[in-house]
This record gives structure tokens, sequence and C-alpha cells, in this order.
């Protein structure tokens, strides 16, 4: 048990769907993430929210929103996914500043299946 | 920038093996160094970290040394076991600058009984 909670653990949908991804963190951290794992590749951060503000990796397509209502919850949303966006989402959660020293808190991730 | 270089995996040793694999950054200031594991099915977690130069993170069985004169931070364990098989990802977080992480590709770790 790591503090960070992801639901759905799997998630199938078809290219038309609409879908979300959510996380929630009990740590009292200040910043989550969102990650993409794919086989064979590196980790890729797509999102990150510290402090309500949004850092984000330009090269993360628009089919792909995050939300992030407040510091213990993230969401990840989902629409019009190519067969591609298959992959494990991770979650994660950090103290972003002060004497911490940086290490994340991972969720055990959404295993996403697109057809 | 920021940037960590793990070795290629996989690793394949046999159970009872003593475990090195090599972790080198590059980096500004003085970046804290942390070892992650994904076991499989699972998120990742954190081994272990060192916060300045010459500590030396342990957890598990598994240790590694900050040597910033060699900007390494190689994992190693005496004696592995087959329950260690996971891939592991060297990390690097700059206090006083960006808050996010730089991870590594990782290394898988497969051991045989």
């Amino acid at each position: 048990e790591t503090g960070v909670t992801q639901t759905p653990r799997h998630l199938v949908m078809g290219m038309t769907n609409k879908k979300s991804l959510k996380c929630e963190q009990h740590l009292g951290h200040n910043a989550m993430y969102w990650y993409k794992q794919s086989a064979k590749k590196p980790l890729e951060l797509m999102f990150v929210y510290s402090l309500e503000e949004r850092v984000e990796n330009n090269s993360v397509p628009s089919r792909f929103s995050p939300e992030c209502p407040n510091s213990s919850h993230l969401f990840l949303h989902l629409h019009t996914l190519q067969p591609e966006d298959s992959a494990l989402y991770l979650c994660a959660s950090s103290q972003a500043q002060g004497a911490h020293t940086g290490e994340l808190f991972f969720g055990e991730g959404s295993r996403l299946t697109v057809l | 920038g920021d940037s960590v270089t793990q070795m290629e995996g996989p690793v394949t040793l046999s159970e009872e093996a003593f475990l090195t694999i090599n972790c080198t950054y590059t980096a500004t200031g003085y970046p804290s160094l942390f070892w992650y594991v994904q076991y499989p099915g699972e998120g990742l977690q954190l081994l272990l970290k060192a916060t300045k130069a010459d500590d030396k993170g342990s957890n598990k069985g598994f240790e590694a040394t900050y040597r910033k004169e060699t900007t390494s931070f190689h994992l190693e364990k005496g004696s592995v076991q087959v329950s260690d098989s996971a891939v592991y990802f060297c990390a690097l977080s700059r206090r006083g600058g960006s808050y996010i992480p730089t991870f590594g590709r990782g290394t898988s770790l497969i051991v045989h009984p």
C-alpha cells in the first residue's frame, strides 16, 4: 500500500469511447503526476500538477486531458484514443518543496487497452 | 539538462549470484539519487535513496553509494533471489531546482533458480 490509489486497474475501450482514469493520494503531498509506460520505451512524463500549477509534456496528444480538482485527486480524461495509446498509465505524488528529497510515490497503474 | 543513464538489460543471473546495475547521471547542483523497483504487474516503488555525496542507501539487501566524483549510483546486491526479478529504475531529483525527477530507461533483471 503506497498511499496512492488508481482506478480502474484495467480498462478496455474503443477508439470512439470517452473514459477517465482516477488517482487519489492520501499522503498530504502537493504534487501529482501522470506517466505513460509502454513496452520497450522509457517512462514518459505526461503531466504534473504542483501547487495548482500545471506542467505538461508538449508531445502528449490533446486526446489526453488532465484534471486536478484538489491536491489529493487527479484525473486523466481519455477521448478518441488510438491503439498506440494502449499502455500502463501510472499516477504518482510527491512533496514538491521544502526539505523533502523528491521521491515519488506511485500507484499500481491503470492498464489501458484501446481496440 | 539532467539525464540518467542505466546499463542495457535484461540482466540474467542465477540465484545467489552477485548483482551490479550501473547508473550514471548528469545534473547541475547536488541532486538526490534514487533506485525504484517495479515488480510485474505493479507500479514503481522506492527501493533506496541517497541525498548527498558518499551517502549509502540500502534496503532489502540492496545497496548503492552516491559517488559525486564519478557521477554514479550503481545498485548492488550480494546474493539475488528469484523474487528480485523486476525492472529497476535509477532516478535523480534536484533540490532547489525543478521538482520533476529524471528517470533512466530501466534495467530488467531476471533471476533463475
